[in-house]
């Protein structure tokens, strides 16, 4: 079983959908779990945090669940700017030590 | 403020050639890191200096890959012999420490560098 699983995608959703993606990981001591954004042969870039009590950055919320270790990311208001890959991202314990998902690909049409 | 720089940006090599790539890591940050990101996959933690000790690098496979961070600021990743399945990109990234947190309290932004595309044909 992989550490952090994620649907790949595509998701194709017109501009203006709200779509929400998911991420299930194994190992139940993982302490932090972050979203990250990589566009189209760029750089992973930090998107948001995930905490426990559930976090909104604009339109984008986070929520978090221990007891099913599963994350999930919402994005509302699809942007055509918003078409990316979207890494499911868990520090699992140990210094600073992140764990990658594969990532799941959003792609907004107008 | 300055990002993590890579050089180079792509490079091109046959099998059993050797390849480095090079790693300037955003002023101040202790610690960094390398990853392979093989095509369709999220990137893959090969080693982790802090200052210019290794943290992990329970992943590099040895026997290929080497990687130094000799004055704790640059560092260099090195595949001798290279062999197809090491056609990746190939991303350094850097990020702070806080002395008032431990092993397991949080973890911290890492920044990525632009990454080295390498191509082994």
């Amino acid at each position: 079983r992989k550490e952090v699983e994620q649907d790949p995608g595509p998701f194709n959703v017109p501009e203006g959908a709200t779509v929400a993606f998911n991420c299930t990981y194994s190992n139940s001591a993982s302490q932090s779990f972050f979203w990250y954004r990589q566009d189209c042969r760029k750089e992973p870039k930090l998107l948001m945090s995930v905490y426990s009590s559930g976090n909104e950055d604009g339109r984008f919320t986070a929520q978090l669940n221990r007891a099913s270790q599963y994350i999930s990311l919402l994005i509302r208001d699809s942007k055509l700017s918003d078409s990316a890959t979207y890494l499911c991202v868990v520090n699992p314990g140990g210094y600073n030590k992140l764990i990658f998902g594969a990532g799941t690909r959003l792609a907004v049409h107008p | 403020e300055a990002g993590v720089a890579q050089s180079p940006r792509y490079k091109i090599i046959e099998k059993r050639q050797s390849v480095a790539f090079w790693c300037n890591p955003i002023s101040g940050h202790a610690t960094l890191y390398w990853y392979q990101q093989i095509l369709g996959q999220g990137p893959k933690l090969l080693i982790q200096f802090q200052n210019n000790g290794v943290v992990d690098d329970s992943q590099l496979p040895k026997d290929r890959f080497s990687a130094e961070r000799l004055k704790g600021v640059d560092s260099t990743l090195k595949i001798q012999p290279a062999k197809l399945e090491d056609s990746a990109v190939y991303l350094c990234a850097s990020s702070r420490i806080n002395w008032q947190r431990g092993p397991g309290q949080g973890a911290y932004e890492q920044y990525f560098g632009p990454g080295t595309r390498l191509t082994v044909t």
